[in-house]
């Protein structure tokens, strides 16, 4: 059973446009999200993150909403740049001492 | 800055051989994770030692075994490698205050 679900492969946007990348999930447990950037060949990179406390962070560019009662978390990338094509990975924790599971990613892809 | 390293970037073997897998992290971190992440299933947990000879067993723990003898250094071990054990591995670390997983850049193991 997927704890962690990216529904969207892929996801084309115009370059200047907003990006939206979406992640559901069904543990309850869950009390922290992530969001990773890969680009091929590298390891994934931290973008953000949000405590299942809180309903928005904003860093720069990047917001990420937590709706608790959808079960629901969502990427919001404003301005998107030609440099954020890449694949995001969502990712949730119990905290302590797990890892961290991911969902299968979402390839986002900036057109000029 | 944290720094995760990773002993290959690429590596061949051959079926049936033992392979190790080395990485390294210089934040002083307690928790180290090994993931396997392979094309459609994202990202999946294999083993995590959140101290020096601990360690406990992820989503996907066989034909693989672990070793940490220091805090920096957390070692993935394949016994008898077989094909399906080809894939991109990653390791991360982090600290057992926070909740960010910092990644290092993978290993690409082709088993052949």
């Amino acid at each position: 059973d997927q704890q962690v679900k990216q529904n969207s492969p892929s996801l084309s946007v115009q370059e200047g446009r907003i990006s939206i990348l979406n992640c559901d999930y069904t543990n309850s447990m869950f009390d922290y999200f992530l969001w990773y950037k890969k680009y091929p060949a590298e390891g994934p990179t931290f973008l953000i993150s949000i405590s299942s406390i809180k309903d928005k962070n904003e860093d720069g560019r990047f917001t990420v909403f937590l709706n608790k009662s959808a079960k629901h978390l969502s990427l919001h990338i404003v301005p998107s740049q030609p440099g954020d094509s890449a694949v995001y990975f969502c990712a949730a924790t119990r905290g302590g001492a797990d890892g961290l599971t991911f969902g299968k990613g979402t390839h986002l892809i900036i057109q000029p | 800055d944290v720094k995760v390293t990773q002993s290959s970037r690429y590596l061949v073997k051959r079926t049936g051989e033992k392979v190790f897998l080395e990485c390294v992290q210089d934040m002083d971190h307690e928790n180290m994770f090994w993931y396997r992440q392979d094309p459609g299933l994202g990202l999946r947990l294999i083993y995590f030692s959140y101290d020096v000879k601990m360690k406990e067993k992820g989503d996907i723990p066989e034909g693989y075994s672990v070793s940490r003898e220091k805090k920096e250094r957390f070692s993935l071990i394949l016994e008898s490698a077989s094909t399906n054990q080809t894939s991109m591995y990653l390791c991360a670390s982090r600290s057992f205050w926070a909740d960010t997983q910092y990644f290092g850049p993978g290993t690409r193991l082709t088993v052949l």
